[in-house]
């Protein structure tokens, strides 16, 4: 119930192209969903968000979609570029009071993205 | 650079010793966080602490000691640890523990037990 899985463990885009991460959850309490971004000795950094009542979020060159219904949500990052190349988490978070994973980030298990210039 | 600063950058400490890791927010956040980060895995989650009590340990050796002197201030107090406690310590806060505000991390201390 507390699983937040991802995929792929690691992609290769060429510079200019779209990168695709995928998360599925299974515990429908959680009602707030973060990507963070890490490079290399740094900590993780909040890239974008989304809650359940909206399908897609943009900002920028970054995009989450989320489907309710399966349970899965996204991120896009169009026209790829070598400065992307980092970590990325996507997350799940439970705002309301109540149960075990209350205020508990859970993490997904990472895809490295290497932007080829 | 990070609005959460933590001290040491990096510590090597031997299985005796006893040392402490700082963490510091000026942004008026109620919830700070410790986490552990192996290489490649994601973070994970040690304490909680929300308005200055501690609210989530999660089954945390006793190794690892939190303190939280007040609203800007996290401390990790470590203790006899072992080579696999060498990690990549995170520290992070939000506005609150049950809100949408999101997590802000430091850059982290890098722990090498030896």
């Amino acid at each position: 119930q507390q699983q937040v899985k991802q995929s792929p463990q690691s992609l290769i885009v060429q510079k200019g192209g779209i990168s695709i991460i995928n998360c599925a959850y299974e515990n429908t309490a959680f009602d707030y969903f973060p990507w963070y971004q890490q490079f290399p000795g740094k900590g993780p950094a909040l890239l974008i968000a989304i809650r359940p009542d909206v399908s897609e979020k943009k900002e920028g060159r970054f995009t989450i979609s989320f489907n309710k219904s399966a349970k899965q949500f996204s991120l896009h990052i169009m026209d790829s570029q070598p400065g992307d190349s980092a970590t990325y988490f996507c997350a799940a978070y439970r705002s309301n009071a109540g149960g075990t994973s209350y205020g508990k980030l859970t993490f997904g298990q990472g895809t490295i993205l290497t932007v080829h210039p | 650079d990070t609005e959460v600063t933590q001290t040491p950058k990096h510590l090597v400490m031997g299985m005796t010793n006893k040392k402490s890791l700082k963490c510091e927010q000026h942004m008026g956040h109620r919830a700070m966080y410790w986490y552990k980060q192996k290489a490649k895995k994601p973070p994970e989650l040690m304490f909680v602490y929300s308005y200055e009590k501690l609210s989530i340990n999660e089954s945390v050796p006793s190794r690892f000691s939190p303190e939280c002197p007040n609203s800007s201030l996290l401390n990790l107090h470590l203790h006899a640890l072992q080579p696999e406690d060498s990690a990549l310590y995170l520290c992070a806060s939000s506005q609150d523990r049950g809100s949408y505000s999101p997590l802000h991390f430091g850059n982290g201390t890098r722990l090498t037990v030896t």
